[in-house]
Order: C-alpha cells, then structure tokens, then sequence
C-alpha cells in the first residue's frame, strides 16, 4: 500500500526566514506529485505539480518554489516568508484520484 | 475566478436526516471529485465521479459533466459525518480546481 509523509507537521518562523517542507510517498514508483496551500478558512489551492525527477511546473506564484530530487520525493521551500505564507501545506500524489499526506501547519509571524 | 462553486456554505442537519450538496464548475472537466476535510485538515478522498451516478456506503454522487454539475447526497446522516466537505475537478493542464466546501454540522 502507498503511503505519503510530510514534515514537519507543524512550524512556527519568523517573517524573512527560510523554509523548506518536505513530501515522501512509498509504495509508488513515478507517482505524479503536488503540493496545496489553504490559507485559514481559505480554499484550497494547487501550487506546483511534477511527473518526473527533475521536472516541476508552477501553478500558482506565491514566492515559494519546488524541486523534486527524487523519484519519491517533493520539496517545497523559499528564502523568505512572508506573513501570507501562513497556512496549511498539503502534498499528494494521483492515480484516478488524489491521495493527500497528512498536512504541515505553518505559522509566520 | 472561482472555477468551483458549491452550495451550500453551511448546512445544519438533525441525526438521520439526509444532505444534499452541490457543486458547479466554470470549465470543461472529465474529472470531479469529493473529498472530506477533517477538523485537523487532512483531506479524505469519498468519491471519484468523473460522470453518471457513483455510490459508496451512504454516499452518492451525481454528476452530469454536459451541465458542468455534480452532486454528493449523504443519506441518514450521524453525527461522525460533521466537517466539510469539498467537491474538486480537474482542469485539462493538470490542474486541481476546489470549491469552498460545504461546513457540515450534524446534531443529536
């Protein structure tokens, strides 16, 4: 069976600072990845996706970037964070559906 | 632009008592979907309906994707069934469109 981790599960930074998230899924080779943001009481929103090693397509500029450095991997990140940053990071992974990690909790402030 | 509009924002039932929610999109889709969000946030896949009628337990989704509308009817409703419940399509460039959900709250 497949599963799909995230870390941390929650921060709490300062404004300026640097991030990096994390997404890894077992069970599956070349899975399609995503990473979504909900701001509180926001809607859901696609940020990135990738098929591949390597490859990583932008959906939504928000100053966060994404690289995927594994097959089984995905990372989120930014040099600085903004306020608007704050939210709830979710990661996925898609056959027919999609299948989300269990989220990380940011905080900026 | 909300690509995903879904009705109602807000429902309050009694326990046993059905739900009917709805959602439309603004675009093409072949691929609708229903997710569950916990309180805690994590998303729970429901249903898979990319058209016709899909059922699963207590759950059934109607979706006529010519009229670009999908429906999810939660019958005899508990308790355990409260949170929000969001309806999601796929766009042609990979993308995950979702609505605002529907809040959920089911009382004793």
């Amino acid at each position: 069976a497949q599963t799909i981790h995230q870390w941390p599960v929650a921060e709490i930074k300062a404004v300026g600072s640097p991030l990096s998230l994390g997404c890894t899924i077992k069970g599956k080779s070349s899975p399609n990845l995503y990473w979504y943001w909900q701001a509180t009481g926001g809607t859901l929103q696609q940020l990135f996706y990738s098929i591949t090693v390597g490859q990583v397509e932008s959906v939504v500029q928000l100053n966060l970037s994404a690289s995927r450095p594994k097959d089984d991997q995905f990372i989120l990140s930014t040099e600085k964070l903004l306020l608007s940053h704050s939210g709830f990071y979710l990661c996925a992974w898609r056959e027919d559906t999609q299948y989300f990690g269990p989220g990380t909790r940011l905080l900026v402030l | 632009e909300q690509q995903v509009q879904q009705s109602p924002a807000s429902l309050v039932l009694q326990e046993a008592e059905n739900a009917e929610l709805q959602c439309s999109f603004s675009i093409f889709t072949n691929q609708v979907q229903w997710f569950y969000q916990r309180p805690g946030g994590r998303l729970v896949s429901l249903l898979y309906n990319p058209s016709g009628t899909k059922q699963s337990g207590r759950l059934t989704s109607t979706t006529v994707i010519k009229e670009r509308r999908s429906s999810l009817h939660i019958s005899s409703s508990q308790i355990t069934d409260s949170g929000t419940y969001l309806c999601a399509m796929l766009s042609n460039y990979n993308v995950l469109y979702f609505g605002s959900g529907t809040k959920l709250t089911v009382e004793p």
